[in-house]
């Protein structure tokens, strides 16, 4: 059974830090791996969709790397900013019924 | 630019009562999820649809039903109500790829609380 893994918990910075948020998952036989955030009472949002082929994805400040035989994916935040504070949660799917498991989110606060 | 929208998005119900969730996306997607949220559990599958007509088992199905009547949506069903149940529901949906599923789309989400 895949387990996905975000340590630690909850993160506090200062506004201007770079930053990498980690992910662990067991099964390293993964289709693909999705970063999300979650700002509070809201729905997830998709930040970076990683194939299983793919070693990084990039979107503005934000990048992500996969590393699929030891089964770790980080999120590289620059030059923090306040507005990035949310819950950042990783996925990863896992065999062909496409069911996706998700790690339990590091919770990021950026301090001004 | 509707995306997956949820309703309703909030709901107080007593325990026994029933009710139907609505999950509705406007992007032709084969596939359509139901997760539930609580603190300290994270978000955990209830149930699946990989197309029109077909349903399966997520990881926490019981006390839950759901259809898939037309692509674009997918209903979920709780047949009598427990305190168990008061969560945060949330729909995705994704393509289908050659790989496995494509990026996920949720909805904003549906808070239920059972008394």
């Amino acid at each position: 059974k895949q387990e996905v893994t975000q340590i630690p918990a909850a993160l506090s910075v200062p506004e201007g830090e770079n930053l990498v948020l980690n992910c662990s998952f067991t099964d390293s036989a993964i289709y693909n791996l999705q970063w999300f955030r979650q700002d509070p009472g809201k729905g997830l949002t998709s930040l970076l969709l990683i194939q299983s082929s793919q070693r990084e994805q990039t979107s503005g400040r934000l990048n992500a790397s996969l590393d699929k035989s030891s089964g770790r994916s980080t999120l590289y935040i620059a030059a923090s900013q306040p507005g990035d504070s949310a819950t950042y949660l990783c996925a990863v799917i896992t065999g062909a019924n496409s069911k996706l498991t998700f790690g339990k989110g590091i919770t990021l606060s950026v301090r001004p | 630019n509707a995306g997956v929208t949820q309703t309703p998005k909030f709901r107080v119900l007593k325990t026994g009562q029933s009710m139907t969730l609505l999950c509705a996306q406007d992007m032709n997607h084969e596939y359509m999820y139901w997760y539930r949220q609580d603190p300290g559990m994270g978000l955990r599958l209830i149930h699946y649809s990989v197309g029109e007509g077909t349903t399966a088992k997520g990881e926490v199905p019981d006390g839950y039903n759901v259809s898939r009547l037309k692509k674009q949506n997918f209903l979920l069903g709780l047949e009598s109500a427990a305190p168990s149940q008061t969560s945060v529901y949330f729909c995705a949906s994704s393509r289908a790829t050659g790989g496995g599923t494509g990026e996920l789309f949720f909805g904003e989400g549906s808070r239920l609380t059972v008394l």
